[in-house]
């Protein structure tokens, strides 16, 4: 079975550009999660999607928005790139696991902002 | 507050022998959930073990087994038979709230192990 895909694998964008990463979940899960890691810090959670619907939302500003579309697969914008947006963004999609749900996370885009 | 605490930067271990990293939590919630993930250098968070607060047994799989002390709040990961491609960063992590209503993964700082041949 495919396992959590992302693109672009690398990005590099100016500062106050806007960028769309893309996350496809693994078959048959119905939830997506967006995560943003810094270089030397574990991820910090940006959004959640559960059946299309914006379910929960870390502390982000308001230049980062995501949504799900009908297939599960998602999309995170991010308007007015900042420096300090430089990050790997790691999608997560979230299933039935051997003894509950558990969070599985596709190879992450790095994105670089000059 | 931080709710995940990996009180280790960095540790060696030599190769064949077993180490444990540690994990140290903090939630009033009576249900919860905690992961240990490995990131590599290539940066994909790979899932390694899971235990829920309501197990009354420690989770394994294969060399991975979760020494759970919940009055502790304690989730340390043991890996035994250290193996060169053990060599990465690993994550504790709790989930907070459900999945299905804005549940997520709040991260610890991670832990770096080195392997030694």
């Amino acid at each position: 079975d495919a396992g959590v895909t992302q693109s672009p694998t690398h990005l590099i964008k100016t500062r106050g550009q806007h960028v769309t990463l893309r996350c496809s979940p693994i078959s048959g899960h119905k939830s997506v999660s967006w995560y943003q890691q810094v270089l030397g810090q574990g991820p910090q959670f940006i959004f959640q999607y559960y059946e299309k619907e914006e379910r929960g939302r870390g502390n982000f500003p308001d230049r980062f928005s995501a949504r799900q579309f009908p297939n599960y697969s998602s999309e995170l914008n991010v308007n007015a790139l900042l420096l300090g947006d430089s990050a790997l963004y790691l999608c997560a999609s979230t299933g039935r696991g051997a003894t509950s749900y558990e969070q599985y996370f596709g190879p992450g885009t790095r994105l670089t902002v000059t | 507050a931080q709710k995940i605490t990996q009180t280790q930067p960095g540790m060696f271990v030599q190769e064949k022998e077993a180490v444990t990293l540690d994990c140290t939590y903090d939630t009033s919630d009576p249900s919860y959930g905690l992961f240990w993930y490995k990131q590599p250098s290539s940066g994909e968070m790979i899932f390694l073990i899971y235990q829920g607060s309501y197990d009354q047994q420690n989770a394994t799989e294969g060399r991975y087994s979760l020494n759970f002390q919940k009055a502790r709040k304690s989730a340390n990961l043991v890996i035994s038979a250290s193996q060169l491609g053990d060599s990465a960063m690993y994550f504790c992590a709790m989930r907070e709230g459900s999945w299905n209503q804005g549940g997520k993964l709040i991260f610890g700082q991670g832990t770096e192990l080195s392997v030694k041949p």
